[in-house]
């Protein structure tokens, strides 16, 4: 039973320009969400994180944003990089719940 | 610092063997979570360890178990294995339990099985 959903399993977008990644959760106990990135035969690395408390949370050129009542959140990225294409994953927790409910992933590839 | 160290990197074992993987935390971290990747199913949840106790386990067969060292190392065990089995296992470790610690992860356990 997938909780989080990426259904774009691949981007490609133009240096430059903007990348949407997409999520959308099921579980309305979900209330703390993060982005991982990860690189081929690297593990994932921790990108920018948001609670339910805030709409949007804003890191250099990386910003996310909850949308609580359509359970979707978004991942911004602007201006996109080469270094950038990577597999970017969407992860939930509830509250008293540590572990991370992730989703599928969605490959990032930026081209020049 | 060290980051999170997994071991071996690579392993091909045959369907009924048994197979054990190791994680090494960064230093002073005391949770550690496994966690298996497949394509298209993301990463699920395996279980985590925290002194020396399992505290969260994801569904997973009993076939895959656990352990955790007082010094926070931790090593994942599968039994019987299965051709469904074969996948990327990665360890992740944090500082304390609170999720908004963020999880370090290492570059994982490519398994394979025949």
């Amino acid at each position: 039973d997938q909780q989080v959903k990426q259904n774009s399993p691949s981007l490609s977008v133009q240096e430059g320009r903007i990348s949407i990644l997409n999520c959308d959760y099921t579980n309305s106990m979900f209330d703390y969400f993060l982005w991982y990135k990860k690189y081929p035969a690297e593990g994932p690395t921790f990108l920018i994180s948001i609670s339910s408390i805030k709409d949007k949370n804003e890191d250099g050129r990386f910003t996310v944003f909850l949308n609580k009542s359509a359970k979707h959140l978004s991942l911004h990225i602007v201006p996109s990089q080469p270094g950038d294409s990577a597999v970017y994953f969407c992860a939930a927790s509830a509250s008293g719940h540590e572990k991370l409910q992730f989703g599928a992933g969605t490959q990032v590839v930026v081209t020049p | 610092k060290a980051g999170v160290t997994q071991t071996p990197r690579y392993l091909i074992k045959t369907r009924g063997q048994q197979v054990t993987l190791s994680c090494s935390p960064i230093s002073g971290h005391r949770s550690v979570s496994w966690y298996q990747q497949t394509p298209g199913q993301g990463l699920q949840f395996l279980f985590e360890y925290f002194s020396e106790t399992q505290r969260n386990k994801g569904n997973f067969p009993g076939r895959f178990s656990g352990r955790q060292f007082s010094n926070s190392r931790s090593e994942m065990n599968v039994s019987t294995l299965e051709l469904g089995d074969s996948a990327l296992y990665l360890c992740a470790s944090s500082l304390r339990r609170d999720r908004a610690d963020t999880q370090y992860f290492g570059p994982g356990t490519r398994l394979t099985v025949l």
